[in-house]
């Protein structure tokens, strides 16, 4: 059991915007750490997506972005594109464990 | 560029150890915290800790507490991470991550599949 929630899967046609959605706690997100996403390629080591809520590092398309509200957080893609299809990650810390902590993953399929 | 690069495959007999370097280049070693995250097959991620290089301060998650060291060899800019007393379910890939602000992992190794097995 996660410490942050994630939906198991989504999915979308090309084309189309997804989101998903990470909630915490008022120990973790709601607490004010920052959230940051990660992009799982199958096969391959997880890829920094979004940092700090809102961050993009250099070279992530702005077809990605990120937001954080109270206790959640979300992962918005627009223009889905079959290179999107893998697994997705949120991550913050929480100061009742005094742990970083991850949520369950994302598949995302791309229809 | 920064490069995180991990030592190979490794496969152990139940009850035995492992240890997982991870070479890192590309930017200064010792200003940068190293976490260690495993993933086992068909899971998710998990956080193990963290050390800092410089200091050598470490901090460990509660499950993993008295089995797990990490050390490091700043005079080679590499971080191990030691597991002993392995069982089948710590058949994992284990990546090394170097630590940007605010606690997020911005550069990964590429991992190290350690397979338990008797």
């Amino acid at each position: 059991q996660s410490v942050l929630t994630q939906p198991p899967s989504v999915s979308g046609a090309p084309g189309q915007r997804v989101t998903i959605s990470c909630t915490g706690s008022s120990s973790s997100i709601g607490a004010g750490y920052h959230v940051h996403w990660y992009q799982q390629l199958p096969g391959a080591a997880p890829k920094l997506l979004i940092y700090g809520n809102t961050n993009r590092p250099s070279g992530v398309p702005d077809r990605f972005s990120g937001s954080r509200s109270g206790t959640s957080a979300s992962l918005a893609i627009t223009g889905l594109q079959a290179e999107d299809e893998a697994d997705y990650y949120c991550q913050s810390y929480d100061s009742s464990l005094s742990t970083v902590v991850f949520g369950g993953g994302t598949k995302l399929t791309v229809l | 560029q920064v490069q995180l690069v991990q030592s190979g495959a490794e496969v152990r007999k139940p009850g035995a150890s492992v240890k997982v370097s991870c070479e890192a280049s590309g930017y200064t070693f010792a200003s940068y915290d190293i976490n260690w995250v495993r993933q086992a097959p068909g899971q998710g991620l998990e956080w193990m800790g963290w050390m800092s290089p410089n200091s050598g301060d470490k901090g460990y998650a509660q499950k993993f507490q008295g089995r797990v060291t990490f050390t490091r060899n700043t005079s080679i800019s590499t971080a191990y991470v030691e597991v002993s007393s392995l069982t089948s379910d710590d058949t994992a890939v284990y990546y090394c991550a170097k630590e940007g602000r605010g606690r997020n992992l911005d550069f990964w190794g590429q991992g190290t599949l350690v397979t338990v097995s008797s």
